[in-house]
């Protein structure tokens, strides 16, 4: 059972445009969500990462948005890059960064010229 | 940031034959490390924890008799996938992390593509 439910499986967007990818989650015992990006044939690398204390979080063109009273957060990617074409997880945890991670099911980002 | 190797990068080998995948923290000690499996245009699925020095936690459905884990030093640990078959092909990953030394976050290696002939 995915714990955390991830959408849409799949976005294109334009060179310049913002990309948007949602997750939703059940367990309020999770205190950790981090994005991650993962290149085909490669491992993911951690982008950016909230605690539930915050609403927001923006590092450079990635922002986190968080509502902790609907259990949801987004990915904001902005003035999307063909570089940033990637397949996106958004992750939960219960005790931190340190906790076993839960994946969504993932979102392939393709950012067109 | 903190780099984690996986050795082999891809693995091809026969039905039946029992593959050695090798996880390494290259400039952390790791007291923990996941192990995690993917399969095609799929989502990570975490396999099993590994504490150095001690026996790994299995999550449910997955065989530790088939899966065996070793976590012998701060800085290794393996993955062996017994009498493997085509079922098992996939990808696998290993994330460390260093509680003690206050890395806060879990480091992912790149990944090791197994496929059973």
């Amino acid at each position: 059972q995915q714990q955390v439910k991830q959408s849409p499986q799949s976005l294109i967007v334009q060179k310049g445009g913002i990309s948007i990818i949602n997750c939703a989650y059940e367990n309020t015992a999770f205190d950790y969500f981090p994005w991650y990006q993962q290149f085909p044939g490669k491992g993911p690398a951690l982008l950016i990462a909230i605690r539930p204390d915050v609403s927001e979080k923006k590092e450079g063109r990635f922002t986190i948005s968080f509502n902790k009273s609907a259990k949801q957060f987004s990915l904001h990617i902005m003035d999307s890059q063909p570089g940033d074409s990637a397949t996106y997880f958004c992750a939960a945890s219960k005790g931190g960064s340190w906790g076993k991670l839960q994946f969504g099911a993932g979102t392939q980002v393709v950012v067109t010229p | 940031g903190a780099v984690v190797s996986q050795h082999p990068s891809r693995v091809i080998c026969k039905s039946g034959t029992s593959v050695k995948i090798e996880c390494r923290s290259l400039d952390f000690q790791a007291t923990t490390m996941f192990w995690y499996r993917q399969f095609p245009k799929q989502s990570l699925m975490l396999m099993a924890t590994s504490n150095e020095g001690s026996k790994a936690t299995y999550e449910q459905g997955v065989e530790k008799d088939k899966f065996l884990i070793n976590h012998a030093s701060l800085t290794l640990s393996t993955l062996t996938v017994t009498s493997a078959h085509p079922e098992d092909s996939s990808f696998y990953i290993c994330s460390a992390r260093d509680l003690a030394g206050g890395l806060n976050e879990q480091f992912f290696g790149p990944g090791t593509r197994l496929t059973v002939l």
